[in-house]
């Protein structure tokens, strides 16, 4: 199957910093990636989706303004947790599905630690 | 967005086949339903995905009638490293459509 990569696996900063956290995909383009956040014990939540070339949308209750969406070409999309907080402490993951396809592929996830 | 239910989590034994029942009784024309797998800090892991009857892949089976309205994961002689959760989507083929996830069922095998 396809294969999707997050950078980096794991993260700790400090509260008041930002951190970027980026979504590849190694074998395939795709013009539309999808972020998600999961806490312990939970599902995973969409937080928004990102396009190649264009703005990202973000499901409700998500900052924009927060978690910014960059997808620059069509293998690379990245989210930066700005000014992160302890809540924002997580594990985050990315999906893409090659286009035309129907199966949608996840990324490792990245465990971030705001301290 | 169709809406899947499933029950919350199950047990088995080593060596057991487990089947995981979903119901999307408002899946649609276009949707495709499938199955990941998702251990502790990992991503989800594509099992199988099916439009209609049945689909086998080297992992698993899937098992969906004719009114397409629920949907069955086959697991055949499960062992302790398929302890994981089981989430059953639907998706709509060929777009770019999100995909919303249930709570999924915690599979637990046991020796």
């Amino acid at each position: 199957g396809a294969v999707v990569s997050q950078h980096p696996s794991r993260v700790i900063c400090k509260s008041g910093t930002s951190v970027k956290i980026e979504c590849r995909s190694l074998d395939f383009q795709a013009t539309t990636m999808f972020w998600y956040r999961q806490f312990p014990k939970q599902s995973l939540m969409l937080m928004a989706t990102s396009n190649e070339g264009s703005k990202a949308t973000y499901e409700q209750g998500v900052e924009k303004d927060k978690f910014l969406i960059n997808h620059a070409s069509l293998t690379l999309s990245t989210l930066t947790v700005t000014s992160a907080h302890p809540e924002d402490s997580s594990f985050y993951i990315c999906s893409a599905r090659a286009t035309g396809e129907e199966t949608q592929y996840f990324g490792p996830g990245t465990r971030l630690l705001v301290l | 967005l169709a809406k899947t239910t499933q029950p919350i989590s199950m047990d088995s034994y080593e060596g057991q086949e487990v089947n995981i029942t979903c119901s999307h009784n408002n899946i649609a024309t276009n949707d495709y339903i499938t199955w990941y797998q998702q251990f502790p800090s990992q991503g989800p892991r594509f099992i199988i995905q099916g439009y209609k009857t049945k689909v086998t892949n080297e992992v698993a089976s899937l098992f969906i009638p004719a009114d397409r309205k629920s949907s069955t994961l086959s697991l055949p002689r499960v062992s302790l490293s398929d302890t994981a959760v089981y989430y059953c989507l639907v998706v709509e083929g060929r777009r770019d459509d999100k995909i919303i996830f249930g709570k999924g069922t915690r599979l637990h095998i046991l020796p």
